[in-house]
């Protein structure tokens, strides 16, 4: 079965930086998360979408924003790149609605020099 | 928002033994209750949920309990094999919130061969 694709797998960057992760969700799903996940920790939710209209918004910083286009494709875009921005990213996706299972990609390793 | 706390931290069992695992959570408006099992280098992987009108379900080796007047919900792995090996999530939803997902802090379980 399809899965959560995301991409890049890993991605290096300096201080002040930019990054841009890319998430495609299971085709059919309309909603997609975008998670953090330090080292050790447990992911914690930044933002996701329901039909390209942001629909929940968690701990994400100012200096992040995310959109989902109109093939249901999401991507974080990051930018003033900070050392502790270093983690991964999860991007998972779910159809609509309440309790529904949220199916998780492999996620992105972010790593700032 | 909603705290989940799990128990314990980390957990080593003897093959063929059982493991449980337990997580409570503190707003009692929260409705769905996945867990998660995550290999290193992978993304979560959803192995089972429970709602909220149901107080036990089970898929094989894998069961979970709820106890909504406790706040208390746990997952019973039995006849644990060294591929159980990994690091396992609880997870709460809140109707009416976005459908994001609060994450305990994770168990890290070993199965001894």
């Amino acid at each position: 079965a399809a899965g959560v694709i995301q991409s890049p797998r890993h991605l290096i960057k300096e201080k002040r930086e930019t990054a841009t992760l890319k998430c495609y969700p299971i085709p059919r799903h309309d909603t997609v998360y975008w998670y953090q996940q330090g080292p050790g920790q447990d992911p914690q939710f930044l933002i996701s979408f329901y039909e390209k209209m942001q629909s929940d918004k968690g701990s994400i910083p100012d200096r992040f924003s995310a959109q989902q286009f109109s093939d249901y494709h999401s991507e974080l875009n990051m930018s003033s790149l900070e050392l502790g921005d270093s983690a991964l990213y999860f991007c998972a996706s779910s159809t609509g609605g309440q309790r529904q299972p949220q199916h998780f990609g492999d996620g992105t390793r972010l790593s700032i020099l | 928002g909603e705290n989940v706390e799990q128990h314990p931290s980390t957990l080593s069992v003897q093959e063929g033994d059982s493991a449980v695992i337990k997580c409570t959570y503190s707003d009692s408006a929260s409705n769905y209750f996945p867990w998660y099992k995550q290999e290193l280098g992978k993304g979560p992987q959803l192995i089972i949920d429970i709602r909220s009108n149901v107080g036990e379900k089970k898929d094989q080796r894998i069961a979970v309990t709820l106890n909504k007047t406790a706040k208390h919900f746990s997952l019973h792995i039995t006849e644990t094999q060294p591929e159980d090996s990994a690091v396992y999530f609880c997870a709460a939803s809140i109707p009416n919130t976005g459908n994001q997902f609060y994450f305990g802090t994770g168990t890290s379980l070993t199965v001894i061969p």
